[in-house]
């Protein structure tokens, strides 16, 4: 089965510029998160949607984040403008409840770097 | 507000050796335990959970104890190997929120 994508891998930019990371989750997964991870500590959840709708955007500093997931399957998150503080790993889970777990899966993470 | 933390940064220990990794949480309605490895470069990925209803879980060489007495996790990895190196993480989810709460995380450092 394949893991949920991410693009892109690592992306530089200057503070004020916007930037827009890109998940594909696991296939037939309804429920999908997008963390942030600063360095040295553990993921923070930014948004998480259940199919194409927002079930939990309180962390999401709206003010200069978006993000949408318009047909129920991949999803995008944007920055802009960015700031020194949003350098950080930007990582993408999905999950699909099953039983008893409620087991994430994660992406490789989008590593920013905002200069 | 709520919040999970680990007691050590970092633990080191000998190739071979049973290791103890140990998590506190605070909100008392959390209902799932879910413990995470992190190797460089990588995202987060699934060890072992538990339920509240539960005080310990076996795995392949994971062991986890819920103690909701005081509110702690552990993870024990037996006889631990270099591929075992990573930043291991604790998260739990509140049965009021939903979503999971992760601490931040512990770096294992095994010694050949």
């Amino acid at each position: 089965e394949a893991g949920v994508a991410q693009s892109p891998r690592y992306k530089i930019i200057e503070k004020r510029q916007s930037v827009a990371f890109w998940c594909n989750p696991i296939s037939g997964h309804a429920t999908l998160y997008w963390y942030q991870q600063i360095l040295g500590q553990g993921p923070k959840l930014l948004i998480q949607f259940q199919n194409n709708g927002v079930v939990d955007d309180s962390q999401l500093p709206k003010d200069r984040f978006s993000a949408e997931r318009l047909k129920g399957v991949d999803s995008t998150l944007k920055i802009q403008p960015a700031k020194l503080e949003d350098s950080a790993v930007y990582l993408c889970a999905s999950s699909d409840v099953k039983g008893a777990t409620y087991e994430q899966y994660f992406g490789p993470g989008t590593r920013l770097t905002v200069t | 507000g709520e919040s999970v933390g680990l007691h050590l940064p970092t633990l080191s220990v000998q190739e071979g050796d049973n290791s103890i990794i140990n998590c506190a949480y605070s909100n008392s309605a959390s209902d799932y335990f879910i413990w995470y490895k992190q190797e460089s470069g990588k995202g987060p990925q699934f060890i072992i959970d538990i339920r509240s209803n539960m005080d310990k879980r076996q795995g392949q060489r994971v062991t986890v104890l819920l103690n909701k007495t005081v509110k702690h996790l552990s993870l024990q990895i037996a006889a631990t190997q270099p591929g075992d190196s990573a930043v291991y993480f604790c998260a739990t989810r509140g049965s009021n929120t939903g979503k999971l709460i992760f601490g931040q995380g512990t770096t294992l450092q095994v010694k050949p």
